[in-house]
Parts: structure tokens; C-alpha cells; sequence
């Protein structure tokens, strides 16, 4: 099945720093989504993109759909230690009512 | 209020055994979903029922048997448990079957020994 490739797979960062971190397909998607979860619990929504270039912010967090639409980005500025958790991408195809997910970037943010 | 609710939160059986897992929510969507996290965290889509109709079905062991009594409801019932069936399974609901906004419940620790 089709998969998304995210990276990097886990990042150890200092509180205050920014983070960045994408997620790539060799396919075209028509929506791209960001989740968090944190632990013993379900990934939570923090951003949804339907558009090419589309730019969304969520209070320090900002995601972009890639042009090409076969790649996504997602900031965090000045992250603190409730930051910490697992982000997955996810993407929806055309023709498919499937959401695939990403393998999730796991944030360590030291205080 | 729970808006997606599973139980049991943790589920600890034998080889062999039969066992069912819940889900109910309350935020009035259409569409259910069971998905499976691996111990390296990865999400893989099981099965999704659309207001009681399947509609996704993964390539998954017919041991898995999904059932949805009604739209707020869908449960899995998985037969002769092996140890590979250890993982954390989600249930998680959106308004349809092309909305991708999903609510994710807190999810069952599945433990088979």
C-alpha cells in the first residue's frame, strides 16, 4: 500500500528551540493532516491542509501542503516540554476513503 | 465526556482465546474505524464501517470480525489469539467516510501470552 516517509524519526531538543519536520510521498495527495499522541493515549488532530501551498497555523504550531502536493511540513516554535510526544503525518488519496499514516517523529524536549 | 470510548483500556489473555474489544462514540459521526499500533508506533488501518456498512477491510486474519450495531457502535471480536495480535488497537470516528478529521479513542493494550 501506498506509504509516507517522515522524518526524522526522533529528535532530542532543548526547551525554546524550534522543530521542523516533514513527511514526503512519491505520490500526489489531496489532503494532508498532522496528529499527536501522546502517551497511553490516541493520537489527537492539530492541523488539516486541502490545498496546494495552503500555510495553517495552530497558537505555535504551522503545517504547509506541499506544492507538489507530495509533501507536507509541520514547525513547532518554541516548544516546551508539553510538546513532547509522537507527530504523525497522515494523507489521504484520491479515489480511496483510506487515511495513511506516516511513522511518526517522536519529540524529547529537554527542560 | 468521552467523545470515542474503548474498552478495556488493557486486555491480558492466553493463546487460543476468543476476545472482544468496544467502541462506542457519542459525537454523532458516521464513520468508525479500528486501526493497529505495533510496538514501533505504526498505524495501520483495519477496518472502517460507514452508518453499519463496511467499507474499508484491510488485509487482516478473518479472525478479526468487526460488527457495528448501529453507527455509534463497533466492536472487534478476534478468535484464536496468537502472540502476533499484540498490539494497541484504536478506534477512532469521523463525520464520513471522506472527512479525515478523526477522534481517536485512548486505545487497548493488547497482550497475548
Amino acid at each position: 500500500g501506498q506509504q509516507l516517509n517522515q522524518s526524522p524519526q526522533s529528535m532530542f531538543i532543548q526547551e525554546g528551540e524550534d522543530v521542523s519536520m516533514n513527511c514526503t510521498s512519491s505520490s500526489i495527495f489531496n489532503t494532508w493532516l498532522w496528529y499527536k499522541q501522546d502517551p497511553g493515549e490516541g493520537p489527537v488532530l492539530l492541523i488539516a491542509l486541502y490545498k496546494a501551498g495552503e500555510l495553517t497555523s495552530n497558537g505555535r504550531l504551522t503545517a504547509q501542503f506541499g506544492i507538489t502536493r507530495k509533501d507536507s511540513f509541520l514547525n513547532i516554535s518554541a516548544s516546551i516540554p508539553s510538546d513532547v510526544g509522537i507527530y504523525f503525518c497522515a494523507g489521504h488519496q484520491g479515489g480511496s476513503e483510506k487515511l495513511v499514516f506516516g511513522k511518526g517523529t517522536k519529540l524529547t524536549v529537554n527542560p | 465526556d468521552t467523545a470515542v470510548s474503548q474498552t478495556p483500556k488493557y486486555l491480558v489473555t492466553q493463546m487460543g482465546n476468543d476476545k472482544s474489544i468496544k467502541c462506542e462514540q457519542n459525537l454523532g459521526h458516521d464513520t468508525m474505524y479500528w486501526y493497529k499500533q505495533d510496538s514501533k508506533k505504526f498505524l495501520k488501518i483495519m477496518f472502517s464501517y460507514n452508518n453499519k456498512e463496511l467499507i474499508i477491510n484491510e488485509t487482516v486474519p478473518n479472525r478479526f470480525s468487526p460488527k457495528s450495531p448501529d453507527k455509534a457502535h463497533l466492536n472487534l471480536h478476534i478468535n484464536s489469539l496468537e502472540l502476533g495480535d499484540s498490539a494497541v488497537y484504536f478506534c477512532a470516528s469521523s463525520y464520513g467516510q471522506f472527512s479525515y478529521g478523526y477522534t481517536f479513542g485512548s486505545g487497548t493494550r493488547l497482550t497475548v501470552v
